[in-house]
Order: structure tokens, then C-alpha cells, then sequence
């Protein structure tokens, strides 16, 4: 079955800095992944989509990039702000026996931004 | 503002008794997913239906678990009966299709005493 890791330790860096979070998995490719962020208490929100072909994605200050070789996303957000600070969380689709677009979630990262 | 709507938010019980979860699927969209979350685990899925279909509910202890779509606008979550280690916040998940992203409600807090 299809393992996903994530930054095991939460994340701490400065206002303005870069952070990177990585998603790693092993097994089959997927044909796409994406990318979520949930605050505490409430429920997952999506935030970027990336498909197999695709190389790389953005979105105003997100960033995602999809390397099929090594098998790893990289997630950035870019002039971090306080306000960024949450738990990020990165999904696959369910491989080639995949139906109706079933996801496998990460464990999560958990993002600190300090002013 | 079209969002998933759940209910109870916050349910306390007692081993043993039973525990109905409720979601209602934002109009239009034709997958729902049901999800249970905890530290240890993270995010698991339990169940899905396509066009109210039951699809895949490989993930869910079937003794005590058990998922329904009645009609297109509830998808309920049932467990009878509860049991401490199902503690957990439980969320519904509902998407257009294949490939497109997940909204998820605010979630089922579950304490099973």
C-alpha cells in the first residue's frame, strides 16, 4: 500500500523566510496530489492540486513542485506571515485501483510562523 | 457560500451506546467521504459513495461501523456499539468528482466514555 511521509518535526521559522515542507511517498506514482491546510479545530482546506505531468504549480504565494523520479512533492510558501501558521497537509489519489477519487492523507506538518 | 454542513459538533457518550453521525453534502457534488481523525493515525478514510453508491468502505470496522446515503442531501455515519478507542473527529468530505479537490465539513467531535 502507498506510504506517505511527511516533515515528521513541526516546522519553526521566521516572518518573511521560506518555508518548505516535503511529502515523500513510496509505491506507485499517482496521477496527481495535493496539498491542504488545517487549522486547529476545524476541518481540511484544499490549497493546490498538481498532476503527474506537471513539474510545478503556483498560486499566489504557494508554491508546489512534483519530482515522478524521486517521488516527493516539495510545498513553499513564500514571505511567510504569522497568519501561515497551521498544519499542512499533503494527499495522493488511491493508485491505479482508485475509484472516484479516493485520497490518502499525510500525517501533516505543523507550521510556525514567528513574527 | 456553499459549504458542508455536520451535526452533532460535539458528541459525548457511553461505551455501548449508539452514535449517529450526520453530513450534508454541498448541492452538486456527487462524492462524499466519511474520515476519522486522530493523533495517532492522522487522517484515515472510512467510506465513500459516488452518486449516493457505497464505493470503498474498506476502511471501516464493519461489526460496528456502518454508512448510508438515504438521499442525495445526508450521508449518515453510525456506530453501534461505541467504543472508547473510537474517539476521534469525525469528518465528512464531498467533492464533483474525480480528480477534483475535497471540502470538509467542520468535523464530529466524539468522546466515547
Amino acid at each position: 500500500s502507498q506510504k506517505i511521509e511527511q516533515n515528521s518535526e513541526a516546522l519553526n521559522i521566521q516572518e518573511g523566510k521560506t518555508a518548505t515542507l516535503t511529502c515523500n511517498y513510496t509505491n506507485y506514482s499517482p496521477a496527481y496530489l495535493q496539498w491542504y491546510r488545517q487549522d486547529p479545530g476545524r476541518g481540511p482546506v484544499f490549497l493546490l492540486l498538481i498532476r503527474e505531468n506537471e513539474k510545478e504549480k503556483r498560486k499566489e504565494r504557494l508554491k508546489v513542485t512534483f519530482d515522478t523520479t524521486l517521488k516527493q512533492s516539495l510545498f513553499h510558501i513564500t514571505a511567510s506571515q504569522p497568519a501561515d501558521s497551521a498544519t499542512y497537509l499533503c494527499a495522493l489519489d488511491g493508485g491505479i485501483y482508485n475509484q472516484g477519487g479516493k485520497l490518502i492523507f499525510g500525517q501533516g506538518t505543523e507550521l510556525s510562523v514567528k513574527p | 457560500d456553499a459549504r458542508v454542513t455536520q451535526t452533532p459538533r460535539h458528541k459525548v457518550t457511553e461505551m455501548g451506546q449508539e452514535v449517529t453521525m450526520r453530513c450534508q453534502p454541498i448541492l452538486g457534488h456527487n462524492t462524499v467521504f466519511w474520515y476519522r481523525q486522530t493523533m495517532m493515525q492522522g487522517l484515515e478514510l472510512l467510506a465513500y459513495f459516488r452518486n449516493r453508491a457505497p464505493l470503498d468502505d474498506s476502511g471501516m470496522p464493519k461489526d460496528r461501523f456502518s454508512a448510508e446515503m438515504p438521499d442525495a442531501t445526508l450521508a449518515t455515519l453510525k456506530i453501534q456499539p461505541s467504543e472508547p478507542r473510537d474517539s476521534a473527529v469525525y469528518f465528512c468530505a464531498t467533492d464533483r468528482g474525480l480528480g477534483n479537490e475535497q471540502f470538509f465539513g467542520p468535523g464530529t467531535r466524539l468522546t466515547v466514555l
